[in-house]
């Protein structure tokens, strides 16, 4: 079964700090697609960042960086320097092997506070 | 370079009528993705389709809901006979591939109220 997971409902961070948005997930699969994306107050999803289960690096994507440690199964999302646009929900994604589905969390509520 | 149209953005029906909610996919893309999302809650996947052809539909509820991606025009997704817990944001996506690499363009949402 695929499951993620995000226990942070919301968060709290002063302007310009780094952040760090909790993201596990559970799968059998040996090949998978991590993702965050991001939903403002106006409701679009924003695709923010990408990691495959077999890079071996970090993906970067300008302020946003994706902690991936595969043995804990986690992929965590780091903002460098938030912004007051920063606020919104973020919701971790996977996809398993077969790529049919997207599995995402509960999502994080973000508040930068000036 | 249009992403992807997802219409209407808001929709109020009554229990009991019907709800037309449509997705035209970005250019290019021929994989279609709907998802809905309850209030407070993420994106719970229901069905993906190709040009002409439902691949997975295992997240679509038994009764009431279909979906369809003609050869022509946009992707339907169609609930007969809306009740209260219908009420929900409906979400397209689209990608050009499927794989695990395969980022999914979102349309803006399609917002559902049953009265």
């Amino acid at each position: 079964a695929q499951k993620i997971t995000q226990t942070q409902p919301g968060m709290f961070v002063q302007e310009k700090e780094a952040v760090t948005l909790d993201c596990t997930y559970d799968t059998s699969d040996p090949s998978y697609g991590l993702f965050w994306y991001k939903q403002p107050s106006s409701g679009e999803m924003i695709f923010l960042i990408y990691q495959g289960s077999y890079d071996q690096q970090n993906a970067t994507e300008g302020r946003y960086s994706l902690n991936f440690q595969k043995a804990r199964k986690s992929a965590n999302l780091v903002i460098s320097a938030s912004q007051l646009g920063d606020s919104a929900m973020y919701f971790c994604a996977m996809t398993p092997n077969t790529g049919n589905q997207f599995y995402f969390g509960t999502g994080t509520s973000l508040t930068v506070i000036p | 370079n249009a992403g992807v149209m997802q219409n209407p953005r808001h929709l109020v029906r009554r229990r009991g009528q019907e709800a037309r909610l449509r997705c035209s996919p970005m250019k290019g893309h021929s994989h279609v993705y709907w998802y809905r999302q309850l209030p407070e809650e993420g994106l719970k996947f229901m069905v993906y389709l190709q040009k002409e052809n439902i691949i997975d539909e295992s997240g679509m509820p038994k009764e009431r809901f279909s979906a369809e991606f003609p050869k022509e025009g946009p992707s339907i997704l169609r609930i007969q006979q809306v009740v209260r817990g219908d009420s929900a944001a409906y979400f397209c996506a689209s990608s050009r591939n499927p794989g695990t690499a395969n980022v999914l363009t979102f349309g803006a949402g399609s917002r559902l109220t049953v009265l």
